[in-house]
This record gives C-alpha cells, structure tokens and sequence, in this order.
C-alpha cells in the first residue's frame, strides 16, 4: 500500500527551463508535505516543506504547490540548473508521526 | 540543521553475520530515526531509536533483526543481524530538529552487500 506515490521514474529538462516533479498521495490525515533532494553517495537534503493550512510556498528557485482536494503536490524549479540532476523524493506525514516517502523521481537537466 | 555521520560508509558482509552502523550527531536532538532504502526502492522507516528506552518499530521490522542503542541525545547504533542478501540495502539514519518528526536531517548513508 504505496501512501505516497511519484509515478514518473524520471525527467528530463533542459537547462533554464522549468522543472516540474509530482506528487500524489492517498492518506487524507496527511498535514505537512516535504520534498527531498539525493545525490549518488549522499543522504537526502531537505529542500522545502509545505503545511497542509497553505496552497504555495516559495524559496528562491523552489516552489511547492499543495492542491488538498486532489491530493496532490508538485514541486517546480525554475530556471532548471544542471546541479539540480539528482532524485527527488516528497514525503509526508502527520506532523508529529513518521515520513512516508514517495518513490522518487530522477531528474536531469541537461545544457 | 545538523551535522550527521555514520560508519562504516560502506561494506561487504557475509550471509549469517551481523554489521553495526553507528550514527554521529553534532548537537543534542530529541528524534533519531533509521531508514533503509533497497535497490530502486523509497526510504522506508525501520524505528524511532528512543534514548533511554527501547526503540518503536514498524510494521515488517522486529527488534532481534535490528537491535538499536541510543545512548544518549547525540548517538545511536543500529545492527543488521543475521543478515541475507535481501538485507543488502542503504541504511540511513536521521534527526528531527525542530520536535516532531518532520523536517528530517539524513547522514549519508551506509550501503551494506551482503554476500
């Protein structure tokens, strides 16, 4: 029972473009969606988080857009950087409960 | 955030062995969690290491096969016991900062084969 669910294995982009990784999950108690970013050899790093109060929430070059009643999230990176190829991962939780994490998505951005 | 190491960063056991993974943190934080990610799989939590008393497990996972320590506020220990090919994995460890469990910081992993 896969809660958390990223149906693309991977994308490709073109540098300067706009990136654009999805996210949908199944579990309506879900408050607090997080998304994670891994390189080859490395643990994840957290990149931006959303609370389920919020539809968007900007950083820099990162914007994590929230739609409840879809249950679906999204994660767009604009303008794409070739240091942005790594996988993505969302993750969710209840707040004070577990990660449930999704099953990544390979991003490359190429010149 | 926090600083997060762990040993060994990689290794190659035998079937029927057992590897403890120790993991490092920089500050005093209240959660500690271990992970395992399997080949082309998502991040799947093993237990909360509890400092003080024994780890919460979940589902699929039973204390005999992963005994975790947790000392004290900056360290934690997990082992692999009796291990198969299946536990050939990377096992991760992680802290929760802010209190609560999300907002997590990963260490980076250690990528055990098991022959």
């Amino acid at each position: 029972d896969q809660q958390v669910k990223q149906n693309s294995p991977s994308l490709s982009v073109q540098e300067g473009r706009i990136s654009i990784l999805n996210c949908d999950y199944t579990n309506s108690m879900f408050d607090y969606f997080l998304w994670y970013k891994k390189y080859p050899a490395e643990g994840p790093t957290f990149l931006i988080s959303i609370s389920s109060i919020k539809d968007k929430n900007e950083d820099g070059r990162f914007t994590v857009f929230l739609n409840k009643s879809a249950k679906h999230l999204s994660l767009h990176i604009v303008p794409s950087q070739p240091g942005d190829s790594a996988v993505y991962f969302c993750a969710a939780s209840e707040v004070t409960d577990k990660l449930i994490f999704g099953t990544g998505t390979r991003l490359q951005v190429f010149p | 955030s926090a600083v997060i190491s762990q040993k060994p960063s990689r290794d190659i056991c035998q079937r029927g062995t057992s590897l403890t993974i120790q993991c490092q943190v920089d500050s005093q934080v209240t959660m500690m969690f271990w992970y395992r990610q399997q080949p082309g799989q998502s991040l799947t939590l093993i237990a909360t290491a509890n400092q003080g008393s024994e780890a919460t497990y979940e589902s699929g996972f039973v204390i005999d096969k992963f005994p975790i320590s947790r000392p004290n506020l900056t360290f934690s220990t997990l082992t692999v016991s009796n291990m198969s090919p299946e536990d050939s994995s990377i096992y991760l460890c992680s802290v929760s900062i802010a209190g609560g469990a999300a907002e997590q910081f990963f260490g980076p992993g250690t990528r055990l084969t098991v022959l």
